[in-house]
């Protein structure tokens, strides 16, 4: 079946530009992941949602992001006024079920460079 | 606090050479989850593994096994016979099950190159 997409994968933005980054998790997954990936370094998190439910935040680096998944499925991670520091892959990855004894799928990421 | 270590950097190998990688955590929860997930060129996380804290025995698929010992918080991953598409970086993750929402704790990854 079709695994995680994102979209777009790379993003070239001027500081302070709005950006908007899109995941389509695998169908019927409950949770959904935001990571940040710096150059040579692991993933780390920002968000996580169960279904629509946003359980926790605690990753995001600044309240210029904001993360939503309305209906529980796709779900959009918007930075505002970009700065050079938010340049990253961002990873978004799905789970089927709440438990953490369940592997994570990962999608492809989006390449953020802020110019 | 989680906290996942994985000092080697970068490893390379002549291909058909067996090579390690290691991992070590650091968790307070007695029941976690160890992850280790291959990172190739294209960038998208493929999942190789997940063991619990309860089951330390070994296991084997194909070229990987996998050493998962408690007493040093060691979750060490080997290929035998490397080829060269195992060129990646390889990351070791933990989750802990007490941790409500559950992300993973990634290490800094290893990158390992297989020469022809």
């Amino acid at each position: 079946g079709a695994g995680v997409s994102q979209s777009p994968r790379y993003k070239v933005a001027k500081r302070g530009q709005d950006v908007a980054l899109r995941c389509d998790p695998i169908s019927g997954h409950v949770s959904l992941f935001w990571y940040q990936q710096a150059l040579g370094q692991g993933p780390e998190f920002l968000t996580y949602f169960q279904n629509e439910a946003q359980l926790d935040k605690s990753g995001l680096p600044s309240d210029r992001f904001f993360a939503e998944r309305p209906e529980g499925s796709v779900s959009t991670l918007k930075i505002q006024r970009t700065q050079q520091e938010d340049s990253a892959v961002y990873l978004c990855a799905s789970r089927q079920h709440r438990g953490p004894s369940y592997e994570q799928y990962f999608g492809p990421g989006t390449r953020l460079t802020v110019t | 606090a989680q906290k996942v270590t994985q000092a080697q950097t970068e490893i390379s190998v002549v291909e058909k050479e067996d090579v390690t990688l290691d991992c070590v955590y650091e968790t307070r929860d007695t029941t976690y989850y160890l992850f280790w997930y291959k990172q190739p060129p294209s960038g998208e996380l493929v999942f190789l593994i997940r063991r619990n804290s309860f089951d330390e025995q070994n296991e084997i698929s194909g070229r990987y096994s996998w050493n998962f010992q408690k007493s040093t918080s060691s979750f060490n991953f080997t290929i035998t016979a490397s080829q060269v598409v195992d060129s990646a970086v390889y990351f070791c993750a933990l989750s802990e099950a007490n941790s409500g929402n559950t992300p993973l704790v990634f290490g800094k990854g290893t990158r390992l190159s297989v020469i022809a």
